[in-house]
């Protein structure tokens, strides 16, 4: 079975630039969530989808960042515009609420903007 | 409020050698889960093991061991003879429902592994 899918690995942009980032969870599971890691804040909780709806933005930093999730296989998270402080990796992460409670994580997307 | 502490932010052995990495953790939930990550230089979250509160036996998973003590809010892992293959970040983490549900994962600031031949 494939693990939660990424896309793309990684992304350069300029600032003002719109960024959006790509998240396939692993198949089955109903809650969803981004991740932003950086040095200076560790891993931050960015959102959390159960069942395809948000039940947490609280650590959406700002309205520049969005966040859908359109359908129980895909979201995603865009930053427009985009500024170098954003440069981080983002991660996306899965699991199957009810069953387990560990969370699966993807690869991470490598975000820098110049 | 739910809180993840790693008070070892870098641990260096020589390969064999044991390592135990702490972890403290303060809730005020009576039922919780406990997760341990690992997260190699190639970047990605690894999941190692999920703990019940309810659950104090001690788990040991080939070089891999987990000492869950509710006194002392402590659950912390311990690698045996390690390889050069260990070296990572370890991530120590806490959920439950005063987070608002269970879905939010409180996450230690890590524990930085490094095993030299």
């Amino acid at each position: 079975d494939a693990g939660v899918i990424q896309s793309p690995r990684h992304e350069v942009t300029e600032m003002g630039q719109e960024v959006t980032l790509r998240c396939k969870p692993i198949s089955g599971h109903n809650s969803l969530f981004w991740y932003r890691q950086t040095m200076m804040r560790g891993l931050e909780l960015l959102i959390y989808f159960n069942n395809n709806v948000p039940i947490d933005d609280s650590g959406m930093p700002e309205d520049r960042f969005s966040a859908k999730m359109p359908n129980a296989s895909f979201s995603t998270l865009k930053i427009q515009p985009s500024e170098p402080r954003d440069s981080a990796v983002y991660f996306c992460a899965s699991r199957h609420q009810g069953r387990d409670n560990e969370q699966f994580f993807g690869p991470g997307t490598r975000l820098t903007v110049l | 409020a739910q809180k993840v502490t790693q008070a070892q932010t870098e641990i260096s052995v020589v390969e064999k050698e044991d390592v135990t990495l702490d972890c403290v953790y303060e809730t005020r939930d009576t039922t919780y889960y406990l997760f341990w990550y690992k997260q190699p230089p190639s970047g990605e979250l690894v999941f190692l093991i999920r703990r019940n509160s309810f659950d104090e036996q001690n788990e040991i998973s080939g070089r891999y061991s987990w000492n869950f003590q509710k006194s002392t809010s402590s659950f912390n892992f311990t690698i045996t003879a390690s390889q050069v293959v260990d070296s990572a970040v370890y991530f120590c983490a806490l959920s439950g429902p005063s987070t608002d549900s269970w879905g939010k994962l409180q996450f230690g600031a890590g524990t930085q592994v490094v095993v030299t031949p």
